[in-house]
């Protein structure tokens, strides 16, 4: 069955460095999004992704933060100047149709700010 | 305001019991409702979903119901293994809200032998 892959699985990096989460989406997925997790917390929304452009994002993504789908087979979230608060599970999903019914979630990258 | 949220954070249930997680959601324009489970160090992992036209959905060794009129949903897990010890969330689209989740904090589920 196919899978959403993430790289890498474990980013540390300092405060202030920009950094870029990978994900490869399904094959033949069209939606793409990208949530984060906390430790301990709940699953939050950061963007929705279609057709080349941000379809929603939530009040998170900020100006940090930026999407793009670079190839035609990734799509990497950077974040410009890393925060402490920023220290989280990032997890990338995808999904057929519009909406995140059957979407499939990636594994998430692990984002340490020290 | 608009939540969604879980009535117990950790659930503790002997292997072969039947196990029940509830979740209460606030926002009736929520037309669409689905149950991820979450293993450590994984991606929420999609369980069963429902529509609001729907009061319960079956899947294998999985129920989904839901009561629209006071707002709830649970997930009923038949014969609980060990491999069902995860956390569980609960997360509901928002009509018009675009391809937004938005998840509850999750439960807990323990499975002891």
């Amino acid at each position: 069955e196919p899978e959403v892959t993430q790289t890498p699985s474990h980013q540390v990096t300092q405060m202030g460095q920009e950094v870029i989460l990978r994900c490869v989406p399904i094959s033949n997925h069209l939606y793409f999004y990208w949530y984060r997790q906390i430790l301990g917390q709940k699953v939050e929304f950061l963007v929705s992704f279609y057709n080349n452009e941000i379809s929603e994002k939530s009040e998170i993504f900020d100006d940090q933060f930026s999407v793009e789908r670079p190839d035609g087979s990734n799509f990497t979230l950077k974040i410009r100047s890393t925060k402490l608060e920023d220290s989280a599970m990032y997890f990338c999903a995808s999904s057929i149709t519009p909406g995140l019914a059957g979407a499939k979630f990636g594994p998430g990258t692990r984002l340490t700010v020290l | 305001g608009e939540s969604v949220g879980l009535h117990l954070p950790t659930l503790s249930v002997q292997e072969g019991d039947n196990s029940i997680i509830n979740c209460a959601y606030s926002n009736s324009a929520s037309d669409y409702f689905i149950w991820y489970k979450q293993e450590s160090g994984k991606g929420p992992q999609f369980i069963i979903d429902i529509r609001s036209n729907m009061d319960k959905r079956q899947g294998q060794r999985v129920t989904v119901l839901l009561n629209k009129t006071v707002k709830h949903l649970s997930l009923q897990i038949a014969a609980t293994q060990p491999g069902d010890s995860a956390v569980y969330f609960c997360a509901e689209i928002l009509t018009g809200g675009g391809n937004k989740l938005t998840f509850g904090t999750g439960t807990q589920l323990k499975v002891e032998l």
